[in-house]
């Protein structure tokens, strides 16, 4: 399969718990993005990285909420000390970089539940 | 608040009938516009896209249809199947900006 993974797929943590997830991004794609998307509701934007640099964060990515993308591959997005509110899916998606048009190709997600 | 949207959240269809999915947006910056259909449990799967010096474009059994006057794009399936039956959201993107903005989805049931 070569299209966008994510791992875990789903995640069932304790409130205060740290939780990371993982994304592998289409191979040649080097614009990576993290979203969020709740119950009956659209994805919405957290961040996004070219290559290793991450270039925008939403004012929804908290300080409890990091991402990487250390070697411009995969990435990862960790959240401190989870709240209930913090439960949704969380989608990792990837684009090309010499498209003048910005076809974005979304994972599966994962789904995290904070109790 | 949310800079696209959609008309209807759910739109009943029966088989073989076309159908068809309106978003609304508000942003005039806007050049890029994508339908995605997601299905229970899974990620948006890109559908069609258009660019905003086009008015229309067509795929697979899909058109898209972009009025840049009123600021509404219409995603059109002809020949609906049950596989057709999921969640579709559009989603703009604002020029030299990358990412998504999504509207709230519409549900499309197939009767058979």
């Amino acid at each position: 399969d070569t299209g966008v993974s994510q791992n875990p797929r789903h995640k069932i943590t304790k409130r205060g718990q740290n939780v990371t997830f993982r994304c592998d991004p289409i191979s040649e794609h080097n614009r990576l993005y993290w979203y969020r998307q709740t119950l009956g509701q659209g994805p919405e934007f957290l961040t996004y990285f070219q290559n290793e640099a991450q270039l925008e964060k939403s004012r929804l990515l908290s300080d409890r909420f990091s991402a990487e993308r250390p070697k411009g591959s995969f990435s990862t997005l960790e959240i401190q000390r989870t709240e209930q509110g913090d439960s949704a899916m969380y989608l990792c998606a990837s684009s090309p970089g010499t498209r003048v048009v910005n076809e974005q190709f979304f994972g599966p997600g994962t789904r995290l539940t904070v109790l | 608040g949310e800079s696209v949207g959609l008309h209807l959240p759910t739109l009943s269809v029966q088989e073989g009938d076309n159908s068809i999915i309106n978003c609304a947006y508000s942003n005039s910056a806007s050049d890029y516009f994508i339908w995605y259909k997601q299905e229970s449990g899974k990620g948006p799967q890109f559908i069609i896209d258009i660019r905003s010096n086009m008015d229309k474009r067509q795929g697979q059994r899909v058109t898209v249809l972009l009025n840049k006057t009123v600021k509404h794009l219409s995603l059109q399936i002809a020949a609906t199947q049950p596989g057709d039956s999921a969640v579709y959201f559009c989603a703009e993107n604002i020029r030299n900006d990358y990412k998504l903005s999504f509207g709230a989805g519409t549900t499309v049931t197939v009767r058979a």
